[in-house]
């Protein structure tokens, strides 16, 4: 079965550096378009980047753009998210989904990043 | 970008009876070309990442009861639970799908009266 397994939140002071990854098994990640969705404690969900299923193509929400990378390794089965510039409202739980025709069709269990001084 | 605006923002329904939960989006979701809405409803419980519902405003996943049905089509849209269960206690929430950013309506909490 598809599973998703994100690692790498933790805790990060305002301004550093932050890598999530997201570990794919049960399905051919190669062939599959990949997203990351955020929820910040309380709050609803935020659509945060894509990203093709060679790696070419990527979009960004405008609040990340400049600041979070995606990118993936098909040899590794694994997605990841270079968060720079971090700030206290990237605080959140990041999920990375499994694009099935452009709907998140299956969702990873999420990791933490708490930014704070 | 596309604007989801859900209402309303919470909702108590009795065991038993039918729950509404709507859905508009700030611009047309049809996709004239194949006729298929590009909105997708997804159930999240305390704790739980989000779960796929229902794709193509109205087609349930493998595995989802019955009682949950979407509809609508253009800019309004509307999951339906017909007979509220316990376990259908959580925030639900549409997102589009035909444009980037994909974005999510701002979520339904759904209790029980």
């Amino acid at each position: 079965q598809v599973q998703l397994v994100e690692s790498g939140g933790g805790v990060v002071q305002p301004g550093r550096s932050l890598r999530l990854s997201c570990a794919a098994s049960g399905f051919t990640f190669s062939s599959s378009v990949m997203h990351w969705v955020r929820q910040a404690p309380g709050k609803g969900l935020e659509w945060v980047a894509v990203i093709s299923q060679d790696g070419t193509n990527k979009y960004y929400a405008d609040s990340v753009k400049g600041r979070f990378t995606i990118s993936r390794d098909n040899s590794k089965n694994t997605l990841y998210l270079q968060m720079n510039s971090l700030s206290v409202e990237d605080t959140a739980v990041y999920y990375c989904a499994r694009d099935t025709s452009g709907y998140c069709g299956h969702w990873g269990q999420g990791s933490l990043v708490t930014v704070s001084s | 970008d596309i604007v989801m605006t859900q209402s309303p923002d919470s909702l108590a329904v009795s065991l038993g009876e039918r729950a509404t939960i709507n859905c508009k989006s700030s611009q047309s979701i049809l996709y004239s070309s194949n006729n298929k809405n590009y909105l997708a409803w997804y159930q999240q419980k305390p704790g739980q990442p989000p779960k796929l519902l229902i794709s193509w405003a109205s087609t349930r996943e493998s595995g989802v009861p019955g009682r949950f049905s979407g509809s609508g089509s253009g800019t309004d849209f509307t999951l339906t639970i017909s007979s509220l269960q316990a376990e259908d206690v959580a925030v639900y929430y549409c997102q589009q799908y035909y444009s980037t950013p994909r974005t999510f309506g701002q979520g339904t909490r759904l209790e029980i009266k």
